[in-house]
């Protein structure tokens, strides 16, 4: 069965570096999610891609965070200058036309 | 303010004990509600989408029901592979794409 892959699956940056996430959406979807889950708290929208624009964003998405499709295949999170409340579990989704969100199984993300 | 709320947050089973796990959602019109399960260190596996009020999903030992106000899911004689966390969410209307999720309901299942 297709699925969503992240790499790495976890990564370690020091406060103020900039950060680049890595997500390969299942090969047909045209719809494309990043999501954050800080330990134990819920699941957070941060933005959503289609067509290779953003189509919606959260109020977490500020100027720090930024999304790009640099190819068919990879869909990218950067975070510039990294600050400790970023660290968090980052998920990347995918979905094809009227169909839910399939989500990969993340990158934990450390400041330190 | 679309919000999702999950009751228990912890439930402990004995295999073959049927429960169920409730979402309480408000939402500005209702796209889709979502349930999805988590394992630990997992991203969310999807499970049902509900689209309106009275509709039913079914899988294996899970059944997915919809009200205006929540949503239920039913485990029937539960294994203990049925741990998990699971998960719910909605999608409201009006070209919002965002899922908004609740904090979950961790599943315990003891054979």
């Amino acid at each position: 069965e297709p699925e969503v892959t992240q790499t790495p699956s976890h990564q370690v940056t020091q406060m103020g570096q900039e950060v680049i996430l890595r997500c390969v959406p299942i090969s047909n979807h045209l719809y494309f999610y990043w999501y954050r889950q800080i330990l134990g708290q819920k699941v957070e929208f941060l933005v959503s891609f289609y067509n290779n624009e953003i189509s919606e964003k959260s109020e977490i998405f500020d100027d720090q965070f930024s999304v790009e499709r640099p190819d068919g295949s990879n869909f990218t999170l950067k975070i510039r200058s990294t600050k400790l409340e970023d660290s968090a579990m980052y998920f990347c989704a995918s979905k094809g036309a009227a169909q839910p969100q399939h989500f990969g199984d993340g990158t934990r993300l450390s400041i330190l | 303010e679309d919000q999702v709320t999950q009751s228990p947050e912890a439930l402990r089973l004995q295999e073959g004990e049927s429960s169920s796990l409730n979402c309480s959602y408000t939402v500005s019109g209702l796209r889709g509600l979502f349930w999805y399960r988590q394992d630990p260190g997992k991203g969310p596996e999807f499970l049902f989408t509900l689209y309106s009020a009275g509709e039913e999903k079914e899988k294996e030992r899970l059944k997915a029901t919809l009200t205006k106000k929540e949503s239920f899911l039913h485990i029937t004689a539960p294994k203990p592979e049925d741990s998990a966390t699971y998960l719910c969410a909605v999608q409201a209307r009006g070209g919002a794409d965002g899922l908004t999720f609740g904090k979950g309901t961790h599943l315990i299942i003891q054979p």
